[in-house]
């Protein structure tokens, strides 16, 4: 079974600046998805960004990266830039290859941004 | 295109009631997921259809919760009765088979 740990309850930040969650996760299986969704208070958990287990490149999506590291089985969020709107609890989420589709997620971490 | 439709939005019973929540998912998507997420943890699957047959409902709790998708598109979720430890928001997604999973706005239940 998959394990995704998440040892960041709360983070905060300040607008304009850069801030990276944490994300580590245990697997036996070779061939797999990383996610990071976020989550704004009372609404719907939207994608933010992917990484397949093959990949070597991190995977990148305007103010969001991620370091992938395979090795070492960590899968850390940088936000840069960071705007308001990015306050929301994050959560990292694993889901192994094959037709098995069943995400096994973190417990989120908070992300407060300062004005 | 249309995203994944829940409903009610919020819903509040008292114990050993019956509640049933509904999704409608993004037209075509083949597989549909319920999850349950108590506050403060991430979700957790608990049911995965691939058109209407059940792929995964290990974590299921059989005893008082079913679901079903019998036309292989809309999804009913049913607790019956409902204990304190249901409170949770029901989340429903779907995916086209493939990796990239579409989450509703989720269904906030409260059990008094």
């Amino acid at each position: 079974a998959q394990t995704v740990t998440q040892s960041q309850p709360e983070m905060s930040v300040q607008e304009a600046e850069t801030v990276t969650l944490s994300c580590t996760y245990d697997t036996s299986e070779s061939d797999y998805y990383l996610f990071w969704y976020k989550q704004p208070p009372s609404r719907q958990m939207i994608l933010v960004i992917r990484q397949e287990a093959y990949k070597q490149q991190n995977a990148t999506e305007n103010r969001f990266s991620v370091n992938f590291q395979k090795a070492a089985k960590s899968f850390s969020l940088k936000i840069s830039d960071s705007q308001l709107g990015d306050a929301a609890m994050y959560f990292c989420a694993f889901l192994p290859g094959g037709s098995n589709y069943k995400l096994t997620f973190g417990k989120g971490t908070l992300l407060t941004v300062n004005p | 295109e249309a995203g994944v439709a829940q409903s009610p939005r919020y819903k509040i019973i008292e114990k050993r009631q019956s509640v049933a929540f509904w999704c409608n998912p993004i037209s075509g998507h083949a597989t549909l997921y319920w999850y349950q997420q108590i506050l403060g943890q991430g979700p957790k699957l608990l049911i995965q259809f691939q058109n209407n047959g059940v792929v995964d409902d290990s974590q299921l709790p059989k005893d008082r919760f079913s679901a079903e998708r019998l036309k292989g598109v809309d999804s009913t979720l049913k607790i019956q009765p409902a204990k304190l430890e249901d409170s949770a928001v029901y989340l429903c997604a779907s995916s086209l088979g493939a990796v990239e999973q579409y989450f509703g706005p989720g269904t906030r239940l409260t059990v008094t």
